[in-house]
């Protein structure tokens, strides 16, 4: 089992409506999470982080935490083109590493 | 507040050579990650340094190692290139948090992408 799962996409949504990205983890002990941004030949760009069950909101963005079910979301409201790139999805493991997601490629349709 | 550089942005090098990347985190943050991305396996963890020395490793070979300097900036070397080391080589700085983790917010410079012929 991979120690942090995302779907690879792409994922195509429609402008305005709201994205769902999921990411799973394996390492139950884990205790910091990330949501990362990254456009095509750029730099990852931290959008999110996320430490306690429950939602959190910056924006348009909303991370959703589930320690029991080992899965954490990022929902994007109101999508615009300018969402249009590969988020990941990282976590720290018990080891104090960042192990990163392969990404989901999220497509906004104008 | 200026972000985290990365010096070269590209390079050129040739099978068996050796290589020196170079990172200046953010004024004020004393840890630094680094990573290698590449499309097949995404972005993978090399090591991280804090206060002069390496704190976590990653599953690398030997050829890969790092250091990191008393003003916090970061060299990372890899000798005996092989072709599978061309790559994104990014690095990440950040502030370690009163909770005692050092692996908060990490923040991303531009990278340096190695071309290995």
């Amino acid at each position: 089992q991979k120690e942090v799962e995302q779907n690879s996409g792409p994922l195509s949504v429609p402008e305005g409506a709201i994205a769902s990205l999921n990411c799973t983890y394996s390492d139950r002990v884990s205790q910091s999470f990330f949501w990362y941004r990254q456009y095509s030949g750029k730099s990852p760009e931290l959008i999110m982080s996320i430490y306690s069950n429950g939602d959190k909101e910056d924006g348009r963005f909303t991370a959703q935490l589930n320690k029991a079910s080992q899965y954490v979301s990022l929902l994007i409201r109101d999508s615009q083109p300018s969402d249009s790139a590969t988020y990941l999805c990282a976590v720290l493991n018990r080891d104090d590493k960042i192990i990163f997601g392969k990404g989901t490629r999220l497509h906004i349709l104008p | 507040k200026a972000g985290v550089t990365q010096t070269p942005r590209y390079l050129i090098k040739t099978r068996g050579q050796q290589v020196t990347l170079s990172c200046s985190p953010i004024s004020g943050h004393r840890s630094v990650s680094w990573y290698q991305q590449t499309p097949g396996q995404g972005l993978q963890f090399l090591f991280e340094y804090f206060s002069e020395t390496q704190r976590n490793k990653g599953n690398f070979p030997g050829r890969f190692s790092g250091r990191q300097f008393s003003n916090s900036r970061s060299e990372m070397n890899v000798s005996t290139l092989e072709l599978g080391d061309s790559a994104l080589y990014l690095c990440a700085s950040s502030f370690p948090t009163s909770g005692g983790s050092y692996y908060n917010e990490q923040f991303f410079g531009p990278g340096t992408r190695l071309t290995v012929l």
